[in-house]
């Protein structure tokens, strides 16, 4: 079975530095997709950045980048430059290419210090 | 845009009730997903559907049913609401390749 696992519960960062989330999977797949969304407080879930497992290119867009490690098995998110309107619940996500179903991580709720 | 669209946002019922609650999303997508979410145990999966009339249990399916006539809507069933079914619900879907898109919740209070 795939898992998500997503060590850190709660982070924190000073407004315009740069922190990292960090998330590792488990899965015996080759091919897949890998996720991360936000989730701000009492507001909707929205994605924030997808990864194909096959690229080997990392991610980006705009503030936000992952480092994927394939090998490894992980795929943390940095963002940069933080934002008050970054503070949200971040979660990371695991989809196979052929598959319907979704594994989400456990969340990490980031603060943003002004 | 993407719209998947929660009938609530906020529902109070009481013990023993049978609740509904009801999804509805605007991009054709295949996939609908209910999960429920509880601080600490990130999001569950309770049930999805990959098409019309078909389901498939998730993580967590106990004192929970699904409805799935039209492509559209995808609804969630507590048969008889218990107060361990207190939590928010978040329904998604999505096509059969990249993210899924996710509605604004509804927070189910059962009392």
């Amino acid at each position: 079975a795939q898992t998500v696992t997503q060590s850190q519960p709660e982070m924190s960062v000073q407004e315009a530095e740069t922190v990292t989330l960090s998330c590792t999977y488990d899965t015996s797949e080759s091919d897949y997709y890998l996720f991360w969304y936000k989730q701000p407080p009492s507001r909707q879930m929205i994605l924030v950045i997808r990864q194909e497992a096959y690229k080997q290119q990392n991610a980006t867009e705009n503030r936000f980048s992952v480092n994927f490690q394939k090998a490894a098995k992980s795929f943390s998110l940095k963002i940069s430059d933080s934002q008050l309107g970054d503070a949200a619940m971040y979660f990371c996500a695991y989809r196979r290419r052929t598959g319907n179903q979704f594994y989400f991580g456990t969340g990490t709720s980031l603060t943003v210090i002004p | 845009d993407v719209k998947v669209t929660q009938s609530s946002r906020y529902l109070v019922k009481r013990t023993g009730e049978k609740v509904f609650l009801e999804c509805v999303q605007d991009m054709d997508h295949e996939n609908m997903f209910w999960y429920r979410q509880d601080p600490g145990l990130g999001l569950r999966l309770i049930y999805f559907s990959y098409d019309v009339k078909m389901k498939e249990k998730g993580d967590i399916p106990e004192g929970y049913s699904v409805s799935r006539e039209k492509k559209e809507r995808f609804s969630l069933i507590l048969e008889s609401a218990s107060t361990n079914q207190t939590s928010m619900y978040l329904c998604a879907s999505s096509s059969r390749q990249f993210q899924a898109f996710f509605g604004q919740g509804t927070r189910l209070t059962v009392v």
